[in-house]
């Protein structure tokens, strides 16, 4: 099954450590998009990356947090010296093109639980 | 900037009824609305995509429906089964790609 592969499915970070949460998209997929889930919210939009490239990333946050999508191996989102409010379930999506009515493919997402 | 609302937060039905989630949306500029469903503790699986440019979209049991002007989306799901029970996603494209979700519709359908 070639869907999106998010990398780990748990993840326990103590308060000041780094996080790194890994994304594979689907085979023949260039385009990844970032979604954070806090409890009781919906998804909110993070980042948007092509390989090599940031095209969007106004939900990220000014701090802490990074994303990059290499030439070559998964996308990785970085968060930096995370605090309890970090804690949500972190969704990676792909899609094969750039045209505003493709379907999104989701991943099983990351849970993040910061103590 | 554009909102999602998804009404009932919660629905628990019997199993076999027909039933219908309603999406509404602030901003009708809009390129496609995608239907997701979402189980505990997983991803989200894509339901339907409705383009701008459509009014419905049907796959199996499921319908779902868009009206731009009144920024509105009915997903109808018919026959309902246990097994249909999940959180139910309305997300809308706009003029960029990320899509804007609403809260979900979580449903429950008894035996």
């Amino acid at each position: 099954n070639a869907g999106v592969m998010q990398n780990p499915r748990h993840l326990v970070r103590r308060r000041g450590q780094e996080a790194r949460l890994r994304c594979s998209p689907m085979k023949g997929h260039s385009h990844v998009y970032w979604y954070r889930q806090l409890p009781e919210e919906g998804l909110k939009f993070m980042v948007y990356l092509q390989k090599e490239n940031i095209i969007d990333e106004s939900g990220m946050p000014k701090e802490r947090f990074s994303a990059e999508f290499p030439k070559e191996g998964p996308s990785i989102l970085r968060i930096q010296q995370v605090v309890r409010g970090d804690s949500a379930a972190y969704f990676c999506a792909s899609s094969g093109d750039s045209k505003k009515n493709s379907p999104l493919h989701f991943g099983n997402g990351t849970r993040l639980t910061v103590t | 900037k554009q909102e999602v609302t998804q009404i009932p937060a919660a629905l628990s039905v019997p199993e076999g009824e027909n039933l219908v989630l309603n999406c509404s949306f602030t901003d009708s500029a809009i390129y496609n609305l995608q239907w997701f469903r979402q189980d505990p503790g997983k991803g989200l699986t894509s339901l339907l995509l409705i383009q701008s440019s459509q009014r419905e979209q049907t796959s199996g049991r499921l319908n779902a429906s868009l009206d731009k002007s009144s920024g509105r989306s009915t997903l109808y799901i018919a026959a309902s089964q246990p097994g249909d029970s999940a959180t139910y996603l309305c997300a809308v494209g706009g003029g960029s790609e990320k899509l804007v979700f609403g809260k979900g519709t979580k449903l429950t359908v008894n035996p």
